[in-house]
């Protein structure tokens, strides 16, 4: 399939071992977020969301940690899979507008 | 259940033609985004849409690009006198309610390459 990103930052991880992505987003006034993960050749798939009155949110195996002191966005993947290897994009919605804006991705790489 | 479907797939046109790309949202979604994702990068936004009123086109790059979803379900993004800096993955999302904060879901996208 086609690669999705060719000069992103990579992260990484042997599988088993918990993975951790990193994101700033530039805009105070943001007050939604989401992780989305993109496979080679698909779209992005919605993996977790948190609203900015919200400091942490837990799903299946992912964590989502917002600091919006330092305007901070973070995903927590645990006990990685090989299906985690993926491109992973943070989005943030800017209060009143509806449009996501995304960041530059992170390509995380599971070591088997 | 079905996800967004956009079609086709794959487009290659050779500079100067015009394309149309077509999105079928999820049954009764209310709310339909386009955006295009060039390589290497995350995707930028287009174009927003609640049932048929287009409320956003701010992020068109040009008015060659034009968006329309007159029934409030399938939309069509049309590119008229394409470029080479106009290639790139277009992807259609679609959310269910004209509440914000909500995810977006992504279809697969239309990958269009102009020669």
């Amino acid at each position: 399939g086609e690669s999705v990103g060719l000069h992103l930052p990579t992260l990484s991880v042997q599988e088993g071992d918990n993975s951790i992505i990193n994101c700033a987003y530039s805009n105070s006034a943001s007050d939604y977020f989401i992780w989305y993960k993109q496979e080679s050749g698909k779209g992005p798939q919605f993996i977790i969301d948190i609203r900015s009155n919200m400091d942490k949110r837990q799903g299946q195996r992912v964590t989502v940690l917002l600091n919006k002191t330092v305007k901070h966005l973070s995903l927590q993947i645990a006990a990685t899979q090989p299906g985690d290897s993926a491109v992973y994009f943070c989005a943030e919605k800017i209060q009143g507008a509806q449009k996501l804006v995304f960041g530059q991705g992170t390509r995380l790489t599971i070591n088997p | 259940g079905a996800g967004v479907s956009q079609s086709p797939r794959y487009k290659v046109a050779k500079r100067g033609q015009d394309v149309a790309l077509r999105c079928d949202p999820i049954s009764g979604h209310v709310s339909l985004f386009w955006y295009q994702q060039a390589l290497g990068q995350g995707p930028e936004f287009l174009t927003y849409f609640q049932n048929e009123a287009q409320l956003d086109k701010s992020g068109l790059p040009s008015d060659r690009f034009f968006a329309e979803r007159p029934e409030g379900s399938v939309s069509t993004l049309k590119i008229q006198r394409t470029q080479q800096e106009d290639s790139a993955v277009y992807l259609c999302a679609s959310s269910p309610r004209q509440v914000s904060n909500q995810p977006q879901h992504f279809g697969d996208g239309t990958r269009l390459s102009i020669l």
